[in-house]
């Protein structure tokens, strides 16, 4: 069975840091391209970030450029996202996604980062 | 970047009527297009990419169509397990861009 399994998330201080992970099983992780997908809860989808299958192309949206980095560790099978410099806009559910707009999408559950003071 | 309007923002139908559902790119896209369904307090679950291939193990009941800058999402036989929020998002381009969401209701 496929999952992805998001953790991570949590209350940070505004300029504080996070480190998602997305643990995935029950398919050949190295194969996919994964993508980290943010939603404000009630409100619309937004595309944070994207890592091809070796991890060395990776883009970002250009409200996380220089602050977000997206990596994976193929032989622990887990996509992670550094967050820093962290702003009340980033505040959301994060959703982990295995190759969302082409063959085989497939979605976390998500986890929740809340950026307050 | 490339904006994606969809329209209309919600819609109410009977069950088993056909809804259409659509997508307008601000620039053309090819056929670099995907389809997600949400229903509350889920995650999105993919349906449709490349305009109008389905997803693995997803109902022919969903049928995509288009090129360029015009899409459309057409659901057949709407049922109540259809109720959701139903996003495009293209993938021509960076950054990758969602529309702003359809939410069908069953009447």
């Amino acid at each position: 069975e496929v999952q992805l399994v998001e953790s991570g998330g949590g209350l940070v201080q505004p300029g504080g840091s996070l480190r998602l992970s997305c643990a995935a099983s029950g398919f050949p992780f190295t194969y996919y391209w994964m993508h980290w997908v943010r939603q404000v809860p009630g409100k619309g989808l937004l595309w944070v970030s994207l890592i091809n299958t070796g991890g060395n192309i990776t883009r970002y949206a250009d409200s996380v450029k220089g602050r977000f980095t997206i990596s994976r560790d193929n032989a622990k099978n887990t996509l992670f996202l550094q967050m820093n410099s962290l702003r009340a806009e980033d505040t959301g559910v994060y959703y982990c996604a295995r190759n969302p707009s082409g063959t085989g999408g497939y979605w976390g559950q998500g986890t929740l980062v809340t950026v307050s003071s | 970047d490339i904006q994606m309007t969809q329209s209309p923002s919600s819609l109410s139908a009977s069950a088993g009527d056909r809804v259409t559902i659509s997508c307008r790119a601000s620039q053309a896209i090819s056929n670099n297009l995907a389809w997600f369904q949400q229903k509350p307090g889920k995650a999105p679950k993919s349906l449709i990419y490349a305009a109008s291939t389905l997803q693995s193990r997803v109902s022919s009941k969903f049928n995509g169509s288009g090129s360029g800058t015009d899409f459309t999402l057409t659901i057949s036989s709407l049922q109540p397990e259809d109720s959701a929020t139903y996003y495009c998002q293209q993938y021509n381009s960076y950054p990758l861009t969602f529309g702003g969401g359809t939410k069908v209701e069953i009447k």
